[in-house]
């Protein structure tokens, strides 16, 4: 089972861009490396999924190096609305009995 | 609207006092689960099913059981609710896990509060 390790905080200013880093040193081969976003009182919102190089979406970008130990999602030129936080999710739906484990997750305070 | 459906969205009941949480998607997905969510501790997963009648413990089973008679519906069931079980419930469903594929919609929450 793959535990994942995150920043509990991130401070940031609208325009700029903020890289959020999740270990994840026991990644089994299968796996596959997901980020959710969550409002207060919200259920969490897909963001972006990879598994190994770069992921790029409308959203944000997933960097994952060649040993996929870790993970680092990028969003670009934030906004005030972007302030939530952000989780990393390490498994395989496909195996049965698999457990899927969020990480502590990030909160990331834009500022005006 | 695609969507997952949970109710009741907020629930304050007395220690043993079984309960019910439904949970509804209509996107036809394989794969449905149980979240709680307790401040600090962020989001543990209780049970999950890979399809009708396949079930299995996530992290945090204990107290709580649950069913997939159907493919839409994925009901959490308190049998004796205690304090420690007071917190914020996500219900969420995927597509497929034939393909590795996480994305999970999430519904809106439950937040139960057992006195």
């Amino acid at each position: 089972l793959a535990k994942t390790t995150q920043p509990i905080s991130m401070d940031s200013y609208e325009g700029q861009e903020v890289n959020i880093t999740c270990s994840h040193n026991n990644i089994a081969t299968n796996d596959y490396i997901t980020w959710y976003q969550q409002f207060p009182s919200q259920g969490p919102r897909f963001i972006i999924q990879g598994y190994k190089t770069k992921v790029t979406n409308e959203v944000a970008s997933l960097f994952i190096p060649a040993d996929r130990k870790s993970s680092t999602l990028s969003l670009p030129r934030v906004s005030l609305s972007d302030t939530a936080v952000y989780y990393c999710l390490v498994g395989d739906m496909r195996a049965a009995g698999n457990k899927l484990t969020f990480g502590g997750g990030t909160r990331v305070l834009v500022k005006p | 609207e695609a969507q997952v459906t949970q109710n009741p969205r907020y629930l304050i009941t007395v220690t043993g006092k079984k309960l019910t949480v439904t949970c509804s998607q209509n996107m036809n997905h394989e794969y449905m689960s149980w979240y709680r969510q307790d401040p600090g501790l962020g989001l543990r997963q209780i049970y999950y099913s890979m399809n009708v009648e396949v079930t299995d413990k996530g992290d945090v089973p204990e107290g709580y059981k649950v069913s997939r008679k159907e493919k839409r519906n994925f009901p959490l069931i308190l049998e004796s609710p205690s304090p420690n079980q007071t917190s914020l419930y996500f219900c969420a469903s995927t597509l497929s896990p034939g393909t590795g594929y996480n994305e999970q919609f999430f519904g809106p929450g439950t937040r139960l509060t057992v006195l």
